[in-house]
């Protein structure tokens, strides 16, 4: 099983739609989440962090469940400039206090007019 | 200020021989990272310096990876005897420390093709 595990879409979804993207982890003890967006041929940039409580950046929220190991991402009001590849991003502790960051595969949206 | 930077841009070779790629961090970040991206896929972790060191070397694909840092800064990526299953983008990545909240900046990459 892969450590972290997106549904790779594409989602083609017209401006204003509102899409939800999820993601499985499967380290019950990650402690730290994000999403980070990849343009075509572009290097990955952060979107935002995952809190418990879930947390809304503008059109962006994203939502935490560590009881079922999931990650949520869900975009209101789609515009054009949204269309990317949204990546889902857990810690992974390693020993001496170190971590690092586990990339899933990603999932692709594209927003036509 | 400067984002994170990598050498050369592109780099095609033939198959058999050995590459090097650089990647300077951001001034005062102490973790850096690099990872390997094939066309179509997600990033695949290489390797994490901290300082100099390198806590973790697991996703180093074979003996013929290797990777260093000097000086807590510039650090090269050595491939040698490539093949072409080499063939990826390769992008580091710095953050100010590996603390658990820490953004990871990524730089533009390197696009290597082994021919």
């Amino acid at each position: 099983r892969k450590e972290v595990e997106q549904d790779p879409g594409p989602f083609n979804v017209p401006e204003g739609a509102t899409v939800a993207f999820n993601c499985t982890y499967s380290n019950s003890a990650s402690q730290s989440f994000f999403w980070y967006r990849q343009d075509c041929r572009k290097e990955p940039k952060l979107l935002m962090s995952v809190y418990s409580s879930g947390n809304e950046d503008g059109r962006f929220t994203a939502q935490l469940n560590r009881a079922s190991q999931y990650i949520s991402l869900l975009i209101r009001d789609s515009k054009l400039s949204d269309s990317a590849t949204y990546l889902c991003v857990v810690n992974m502790a390693l020993s001496g206090g170190y971590n690092k960051l586990i990339f899933g595969a990603g999932t692709r949206l594209a927003v036509h007019p | 200020g400067a984002g994170v930077s990598q050498s050369p841009s592109n780099k095609v070779t033939e198959k058999g021989k050995d590459v090097e790629l650089r990647c300077d961090p951001i001034s005062g970040h102490t973790a850096l990272y690099w990872y390997r991206q094939s066309l179509g896929q997600g990033l695949e972790f290489l390797i994490y310096f901290q300082g100099n060191s390198a806590p973790d070397k697991s996703g180093l694909p074979s003996d013929r990876f290797s990777a260093e840092r000097t000086g807590g800064s510039v650090s090269t990526l050595t491939i040698q005897r490539t093949q072409q299953e080499d063939s990826a983008v390769y992008l580091c990545a710095s953050s100010p420390t590996p603390g658990l909240d820490n953004e990871q900046f990524f730089g533009p990459g390197t696009r290597l093709t082994v021919l």
